[in-house]
Parts: structure tokens; sequence; C-alpha cells
């Protein structure tokens, strides 16, 4: 079973308006983290945010903020104000606490565009 | 400070041949971690080694080996590529222990790509 859903493979956002990117999750661990990451067309992995299973607020970085519903098990970004250098690949990922590697478990990715 | 490094960044093999990539990590890390990406698939664990001399294999350890004598270092190695294996391969390191630092995830290297012909 998917560990990490992200059922947009594409989004399209207007400059300056805000886009959210969705990411649901499947543990039985009660101890977890999670986090989005950004890779534009240069490759590159960039940590972008991080909600821990424990936290009781939203986690915010910037623009960045990542909209935490634990009953239903979904992690969305949220991504304020969109510039064109947003434009890149986004992952969910999630790390259970329990594991003795703390290995991280990817979604498939959201291709963002950011149009002027 | 370098982080991750992985070599080489580019290759291409010949179905058949063999070769090995390298990690090196300069922060002290525990864990090292190997992944390949393909498209709409996301980055899937091939193997990671939790300290010196240890592996385990992840999602999708066929086709691969890996090695890490010193703990600095993660090699992957492909005894025999296939085209199946053509992909961009990520080396990542983490701590053992979070302690009070708020928690990233990995540190990445910047990645390989590799084409089986």
């Amino acid at each position: 079973a998917q560990k990490i859903t992200q059922t947009q493979p594409g989004m399209f956002v207007q400059e300056k308006e805000a886009v959210t990117l969705d990411c649901t999750y499947d543990t039985s661990d009660p101890s977890y983290g999670l986090f989005w990451y950004k890779q534009p067309s240069s490759g590159e992995m960039i940590f972008l945010i991080y909600q821990g299973s424990y936290d009781q607020q939203n986690a915010t970085e910037g623009r960045y903020s990542l909209n935490f519903q634990k009953a239903r098990k979904s992690a969305n970004l949220v991504i304020s104000a969109s510039q064109l250098g947003d434009s890149a690949m986004y992952f969910c990922a999630m790390r259970e606490l329990s594991g003795s590697a703390r290995q991280l478990t990817f979604g498939s990715g959201t291709q963002l565009t950011v149009l002027p | 400070n370098a982080g991750v490094t992985q070599t080489p960044k580019f290759r291409v093999l010949k179905t058949g041949q063999s070769m090995t990539l390298l990690c090196a990590q300069d922060m002290n890390h525990e864990y090292m971690y190997w992944y390949r990406q393909d498209p709409g698939m996301g980055l899937r664990l091939i193997h990671y080694s939790v300290g010196e001399g240890t592996t385990a294999k992840g999602e999708v350890p066929d086709g691969y080996n890996v090695s890490r004598l010193k703990k600095q270092n993660f090699l992957l190695g492909l005894e025999s590529a296939a085209p199946s294996q053509t992909s961009v391969y990520f080396c990542a390191s983490s701590y053992r222990d979070r302690g009070p630092t708020r928690d990233y995830g990995y540190t990445f290297g910047s990645g390989t790509r590799l084409t089986v012909v």
C-alpha cells in the first residue's frame, strides 16, 4: 500500500496567487514526521518544511505552510504569493520515528508551474 | 562545507557493464541511503546503512549492492547494468538522533544521472 500519496501530477498557478499541493499518508506509527522538498529543474533536493505528528500547530516557513489534518492523514503544502521561481517538482515525504533507520518514504511528486 | 558529494554526476553504461557510484559525507552522519528517482514514481529506497560495516535492503534492492567500509563513504554498485537501471540516483545522509534541533530529514547529494544503453 502507498504510504505517501500525491494525487496531483501537475499543477498550474498564476504568479502572486496561493496554491495548495495535496499529500495524504498512511501509517500506524503514532510518532512520525512529515516533510516537503522542492526539486527545481537543476535537480537538487531542497528541504522546505517539517511537521511532527505531535506538533500542535501547523508548521510555517516563510511563504510555506503545512496544513496538517491528523485525523484525515493529510499534510498539504500551501505556498502563498507564488513566484516564478517556485516552478519545480514538489515531494511530500514521511519518516516513521519508530523505524530504526530513520528512512524517508516519498510520494510521486507534483510538478508545479507558476504562470506570469 | 561539502555536505554530501556524489561522483560521478553523469554516466552512460552499456548493458552488462559494471560501475560503482560513490557517496561521501563530511558531517559525521551515522545513517546513509541510496535512492533512485524515476518519472512518476518519486524517490525509492535502494539500500541504506545505519553505521560503518552495516547495510540493509530498501524497497528496490535487486541488481544493486552496497558497501560502507568507512563511516563517511557509502558505495552503490551495479554488477551487470540493465536498461531498467537508467535513472537518477541520490545519496543522502542523516543523524541517528534528531536532538533538540529542527528535523530537516536528509542532507542530499546532487544526484547521478545514469543511462544504460
